[in-house]
């Protein structure tokens, strides 16, 4: 079966601090791959994915991830965080014939003013 | 804009009691999913549903069913509650296969309790 982990479970750091949060899966196959956000009080919004082509994807917000086929990997980065990116970050992976997404266990954001 | 409508932002309920908690989505989505979310775990499928009246156990279905009637609505159901379900219940809708690119649309999420 699929599974994703995130390496880290709570990342803080200060405002303009630059950040990457680690995602790897265990899938062997062709895999389809997403980062998702949740604010505070809010639902899950997508924030960028990755389907075919170029492994660096841009998402919104300032927000980027690299596909690393022989890493397993799909990382997410930011060069300068906000306070507004505090948040709760999950990612996700599906296979190409795959109905539903496999989550990880997220990475809790607290950026400080 | 695409919405989720969770009934129930927040329940408190009794050991043994029968739960519903709806969803409804207002996109013509072929699919419907339910998760839970837990602190540390992440968010985990329960079950998921490809069309009317079709519905498919996830990862972890135990102590739950579903019922898909109308394309647009996709109840989760509690037969007898326990404390462990206590969780924050998401829903979520999509379009169907090989659409999956367009990635899910989820709901604010039901907050349940149960004592």
């Amino acid at each position: 079966a699929q599974s994703v982990s995130q390496h880290n479970h709570h990342v803080i750091l200060s405002e303009a601090a630059s950040l990457e949060l680690g995602c790897n899966y265990s899938y062997g196959g062709t895999v389809n791959l997403f980062w998702y956000v949740q604010y505070p009080g809010q639902h899950l919004q997508l924030l960028l994915k990755y389907f075919s082509g170029d492994p660096l994807v841009k998402g919104i917000k300032g927000f980027e991830a690299e596909f690393i086929k022989s890493k397993f990997s799909f990382n997410l980065r930011k060069p300068s965080v906000q306070w507004s990116d505090t948040a709760e970050y999950f990612c996700a992976v599906t296979h190409n014939y795959g109905q539903n997404f496999v989550f990880g266990p997220g990475t809790r954001l607290s950026v400080l003013p | 804009d695409v919405k989720v409508t969770q009934s129930s932002r927040y329940l408190v309920k009794r050991t043994g009691e029968k739960v519903f908690l709806e969803c409804v989505q207002d996109m013509d989505h072929e699919n419907m999913f339910w998760y839970r979310q837990d602190p540390g775990l992440g968010l985990r499928l329960i079950y998921f549903s490809y069309d009317v009246k079709m519905k498919e156990k996830g990862d972890i279905p135990e102590g739950y069913s579903v019922s898909r009637e109308k394309k647009e609505r996709f109840s989760l159901i509690l037969e007898s509650a326990s404390t462990n379900q206590t969780s924050m219940y998401l829903c979520a809708s999509s379009l169907g296969h090989t659409r999956l690119y367009y990635g899910y649309t989820f709901g604010s999420g039901t907050r349940l309790t149960v004592v």
